[in-house]
């Protein structure tokens, strides 16, 4: 399977503050990655797909860059709102894997 | 609207079997699948495997192969995650979601469903 490191497995940033998170593959995956947003108590929300594009609907403060084995996934602007833990993912092949999570907080 | 309403909590012993179900509206049923992510309390995501609700395909995650099985019911645009063998660290919620492809992103998840295992 590939196995998808993901860092920081938390983090602590102040509204207003830009946040990066990373999503490093096991192999080469091309642009197949995901990243999603899961707040507590509720089901994960895709926000970018394809390593880089935004889904419909989700600000454009999220964005997502990388290809190969080294993503980056990137809160321009914290909000309140965005405390959540967020997610990669790949499928690049028949056997999807996530990251590990990034527990986003307020600091 | 896309929604998939998944069933209630379920509490099985070691050794069973648990169905959970994941009816799906707002959308042609057929024309995508379905995923199952689970998540053990306080952990990350798993991803179980994908069917196709076109034909049924499925594709398994190696880790779960000859545990569990998913169909789909076209008749009332329903899919079913049959895990068998319940093991306490099958405890999680489970999740179903659409997905276009088992090699395109997850748009659509159902509330999730948690399945306890305990003796």
């Amino acid at each position: 399977d590939i196995q998808m490191t993901q860092s920081p497995s938390s983090l602590s940033a102040s509204v207003g503050d830009r946040v990066t998170i990373t999503c490093q593959a096991s192999q080469d995956i091309s642009n197949y990655l995901n990243w999603y947003q899961q707040k507590p108590g509720k089901a994960p929300k895709l926000l970018i797909y394809d390593a880089s594009n935004l889904e419909t609907g989700v600000p454009s403060r999220f964005s997502g860059s990388g290809s190969g084995t080294d993503f980056t996934f990137t809160i321009s602007s914290l909000q309140p709102e965005d405390i959540a833990t967020y997610y990669c993912q790949q499928y690049d092949n028949l056997q999807l894997t996530f990251g590990g999570g990034t527990k986003v907080e307020i600091k | 609207q896309v929604q998939l309403v998944q069933s209630g909590a379920e509490v099985k012993k070691p050794g069973a079997s648990v169905k959970v179900s994941c009816k799906a509206s707002g959308y042609t049923f057929t024309s995508y699948g379905i995923s199952w992510v689970r998540q053990a309390p306080g952990q990350g995501l798993e991803w179980m495997g994908w069917i196709s609700a076109y034909n049924g395909n499925t594709n398994y995650a190696q880790k779960l192969q000859g545990r569990v099985t998913m169909t789909t019911d076209t008749s009332t645009s329903t899919a079913y995650m049959e895990l068998r063998s319940l093991r306490s660290d099958d405890t999680a919620v489970y999740y179903c979601a659409r997905g276009l492809s088992v090699t395109t992103p997850i748009d659509y998840w159902g509330q999730g469903t948690l399945v306890t295992v305990s003796s």
